[in-house]
């Protein structure tokens, strides 16, 4: 069964602090997506990463994947308030464009 | 991308009865896909929602509890069955735009209280 975690659950970080989140999976896949989601609302995509060492950045957030490690991180620069959201993570099952989705993970972003 | 509408966005319902949700995509798309969030949670696939055949259910969703049509490209449903208070959820459903997905996009979702 294909798991997909993310670490940490919850995060509460000062503006202005760097900061890393990740989202391991157990089975094969080179497609994986972040997603951010704030309270009561959808989800907005934010990265679409297809292949291994793959980077993607816009503004403060940079998502990587290492499909070796099954591993991908979302690294937060120079924090500020309007990133308080939560993070998906999802992965692609071998490519049949079915999700199956991280745990989550809450940031909040102290001022 | 594409714009996606849900109807409802959120009801309050009682036990044992059912709803339907709506989804309604601004253009064509291949692929439909519905998810529910539990309180707090993550999502978790229900089903594929296919054009003109049966949906495709994931493990520990069946088709009794959760009937789909999609009847085009454009529209589907959900259906919630004899709803239970653990039923409480957020419907969504996505989208995968054209033949190759680059992501799946997501409506603004339905939130449902069973009481």
């Amino acid at each position: 069964e294909l798991k997909v975690e993310q670490n940490p659950l919850f995060l509460s970080m000062q503006e202005g602090k760097n900061y890393t989140i990740y989202c391991n999976y157990s089975t094969t896949s080179d497609r994986l997506y972040w997603y951010r989601q704030d309270p009561g609302k959808s989800l907005e995509s934010l990265f679409v990463l297809l292949s291994n060492g793959a980077v993607k950045q816009e503004g403060r957030l940079m998502a990587s994947l290492d499909t070796k490690a099954r591993l991908s991180t979302l690294h937060i620069t120079a924090a500020v308030h309007d990133l308080s959201a939560t993070y998906f993570c999802a992965v692609d099952i071998s490519g049949t464009y079915k999700y199956i989705f991280g745990t989550g993970t809450r940031l909040k972003v102290l001022a | 991308s594409a714009v996606i509408s849900q109807k409802p966005s959120r009801d309050i319902c009682q036990r044992g009865t059912s709803l339907t949700i709506q989804c309604q995509v601004d253009s064509q798309v291949t692929m439909m896909f519905w998810y529910r969030q539990q309180p707090g949670q993550s999502l978790t696939l229900i089903a594929t929602a296919n054009q003109g055949s049966e949906a495709t259910y994931e493990s520990g969703f069946v088709i009794d509890k959760f009937p789909i049509s999609r009847p085009n490209l454009t529209f589907s449903t959900l259906t919630v069955s004899n709803m239970s208070p653990e039923d409480s959820s957020i419907y969504l459903c996505s989208v995968g735009v054209g033949r190759t997905t680059d992501t799946q996009y997501f409506g603004p979702g339905t939130r449902l209280t069973v009481l």
